[in-house]
This record gives structure tokens, C-alpha cells and sequence, in this order.
């Protein structure tokens, strides 16, 4: 299984560019998040989808977009890329079951490293 | 709200040494708490979680963590430091009311040879 697919994993944008993030899952899990991961800071959330056609804003979700028609698929927009999103990016995902439970055991992503200048 | 401290940016331990990574977490309710690990340039990985059944969970490359309630700590440790353990690690806990995470800010550990 190839777990929780992020593209590209390298990229850097012109202040003002758009560009959108890629995530795939092949775990049929129905909850995925997205995470930024600044320098000497944990995670902080973005967005997240508790199932296709589901999302929810998170810690941190000025100047993002996502969408969700496919459990599978995440992706994560940026429309006019600044400086400060200049980050590493993380797409999650975990289980339904796990959430309620308690367990709640995110699958990650390798991250996507964005620089815009 | 619940929120999580990690108390120390970087422990520096000699191979062969005890680790101890120290992580205190505040919460109105009983609290699960994870520990994660971050290998350099690449993803996330669970290392062990506490979800209010034993107290000393055991996670996985011999690491352990203790769940104290009265001190309100998680920390993380293990017997014998390996140079393969070398990365940052993070405390997270459960936020109650919509299941999401709360992170801390990690401890990078370095093992010195």
C-alpha cells in the first residue's frame, strides 16, 4: 500500500502565483487534514474533510482552499502565494473509528516544501 | 482548551545514554496523548499513544512514556539512546470537543557518538 501520497514534493512560486498541493490516500480512511510545519513550531491545521464533499476550516486556513468530491483525494490551493505560507506541508489521514475511539492515528504524508520568494 | 508544552528545543544525549524528552499538557478532561517522531526529510511517524488504559504505555524502538495525571506530564524515554533515534519528536493531545490534535513545538534530539 502506498499509504498517503503528497505532490510535488519541492516547490518554489513567485509571490502572487497559484498553485495546489496534492494528496492522495489508498486507506478508504474518511477523515484528512492538512498541516503546515514552520521552524521550531509544531503542527498547526489548515483544513480538514471528515468525509467526500466535507470541510472544515482549521487553526490556520487564510489564504488556502481545499476540496473533497473523492474520499481519496485532498488537495490543498493556494490562490496568491505570500511569503509567510513559505512552509512545509503535511496531508494526514486516520480512520472514522479512530477518531471516536480516541486512537485517532494520523497516517502522514512525506510533506511538500514550498518556498515563495 | 487543551494545550501542550514541550519543555526542552533540543536534548543532547551520547549513545548508550538514557533519554528523557519531558512534555506537559494541560486539559479540562482526561486527556489521549501521543508522542510522534520525525525522521530528517521525511513524514510523521506514531510512536506510542495513552488513551486512559495503562498508565506506562510502551511504544515502538524500546521508546516508553508515562501518563501522570497529578503532574499533568507525558514524558517520553528510553533505556539506551541509538544513533538511529536522532530526530525531533512531538507531544500531541486530543482536543475533546472535535477530536482534533494539538501539537507541541518538538524536541530535536541529538545523540553524540
Amino acid at each position: 500500500n502506498a499509504g498517503v501520497t503528497q505532490t510535488p514534493k519541492f516547490r518554489i512560486l513567485k509571490i502572487g502565483q497559484s498553485m495546489t498541493l496534492q494528496c492522495t490516500q489508498d486507506m478508504n480512511h474518511n477523515y484528512m487534514y492538512w498541516y503546515r510545519q514552520d521552524p521550531g513550531m509544531g503542527l498547526k491545521l489548515i483544513y480538514y474533510s471528515v468525509g467526500a464533499g466535507i470541510t472544515d476550516k482549521g487553526e490556520v486556513p487564510n489564504g488556502y482552499n481545499v476540496s473533497r468530491s473523492t474520499t481519496e483525494d485532498f488537495p490543498l490551493r493556494l490562490e496568491l502565494a505570500a511569503p509567510s505560507q513559505t512552509s512545509v506541508y503535511f496531508c494526514a489521514s486516520s480512520p472514522i473509528r479512530g477518531l471516536r475511539s480516541g486512537a485517532n492515528v494520523l497516517t502522514f504524508g512525506a510533506g511538500s516544501r514550498l518556498t515563495v520568494l | 482548551a487543551q494545550s501542550v508544552t514541550q519543555l526542552d528545543s533540543h536534548v543532547s544525549v551520547s549513545e548508550g545514554t538514557p533519554v528523557l524528552l519531558r512534555c506537559n499538557y494541560s486539559s479540562s478532561y482526561s486527556p489521549s496523548l501521543f508522542w510522534y517522531v520525525q525522521h530528517p526529510n521525511k513524514g510523521l511517524q506514531l510512536l506510542l499513544k495513552y488513551t486512559s488504559a495503562a498508565t506506562l504505555v510502551k511504544g515502538i524502538n524500546g521508546f516508553e512514556a508515562e501518563f501522570k495525571k497529578s503532574e499533568t506530564s507525558f514524558h517520553l524515554t528510553k533505556p539506551s539512546a541509538h544513533m538511529s533515534d536522532a530526530a525531533e519528536y512531538f507531544c500531541v493531545v486530543r482536543e475533546d470537543s472535535n477530536y482534533q490534535l494539538i501539537w507541541g513545538a518538538g524536541t530535536k534530539l541529538i545523540i553524540k557518538p
